[in-house]
């Protein structure tokens, strides 16, 4: 079974600019989590989307916001990009049985540089 | 807000020394989840463990999650330079939300 898959791998945006990051869970797995992960701040919660709705969403402002498709695949957007947004973007999906959180299985992540 | 403390946050030992670290927590949790991450890598799945009491070993890194299920360490016995990098513990506490702790970054010189 493929794991889970993140595009870009690599991306330098500069500041005002927005980006979209994409994350292609594994197979049958049906919900998808985004994080942040900075030196200084370690793994931080953005949102979490299960069938296609935001089930749970961290403390981020609203210049950063998701969607999932039908297919489970998901996609994270940041606009008016600050150089704090300069992170380690990372996709987690689960199985998800409907009934709770269970263990989550991380793509490679996506390296974000704002200039 | 629920917490999961890990400790230490800094670890940096000889090859063939042994070590633990600790991940604890007021809550009691329905799984929990060992991680090992490389630099500019996303976080690799080590174990799940999710009975009290219950002991997991994965070649030289022995699991142990609490009897309680509110806490966890995992033990590295003979640490190896390829053991270097941050271990995150996350738990699960029933609901759908994921808790991560802050990770112990361990390097193993040669």
């Amino acid at each position: 079974k493929a794991g889970v898959t993140q595009t870009p791998r690599y991306l330098i945006k500069t500041r005002g600019q927005q980006v979209t990051l994409s994350c292609s869970p594994i197979s049958g797995h049906r919900s998808v989590s985004w994080y942040q992960q900075t030196p200084g701040q370690g793994l931080q919660f953005l949102f979490e989307y299960f069938s296609e709705t935001q089930r749970n969403k961290g403390n981020f402002p609203g210049r950063f916001s998701g969607r999932q498709f039908s297919n489970s695949r998901s996609e994270m957007n940041v606009s008016t990009l600050e150089l704090g947004d300069s992170a380690l973007y990372l996709c987690a999906s689960s199985f998800d049985s409907g009934r709770a959180a269970e263990t989550q299985y991380f793509g490679p992540g996506t390296r974000l540089l704002v200039l | 807000t629920q917490l999961l403390e890990q400790s230490p946050q800094f670890l940096s030992i000889q090859e063939g020394e042994n070590l633990t670290v600790y991940c604890n927590s007021s809550s009691v949790f329905s799984s929990l989840q060992w991680y090992r991450q490389e630099p500019g890598e996303g976080p690799v799945l080590l174990v799940t463990v999710v009975t009290g009491g219950e002991v997991k070993k994965l070649k030289r890194l022995t699991f142990q999650f609490g009897d309680a299920r509110k806490d966890s360490s995992l033990h590295i016995t003979a640490a190896q330079t390829g053991d270097t990098g941050l271990y995150l513990c996350a738990g699960n506490t029933g609901g759908f939300k994921t808790i991560f702790g802050a990770g112990t970054r361990l390097f193993v010189k040669a």
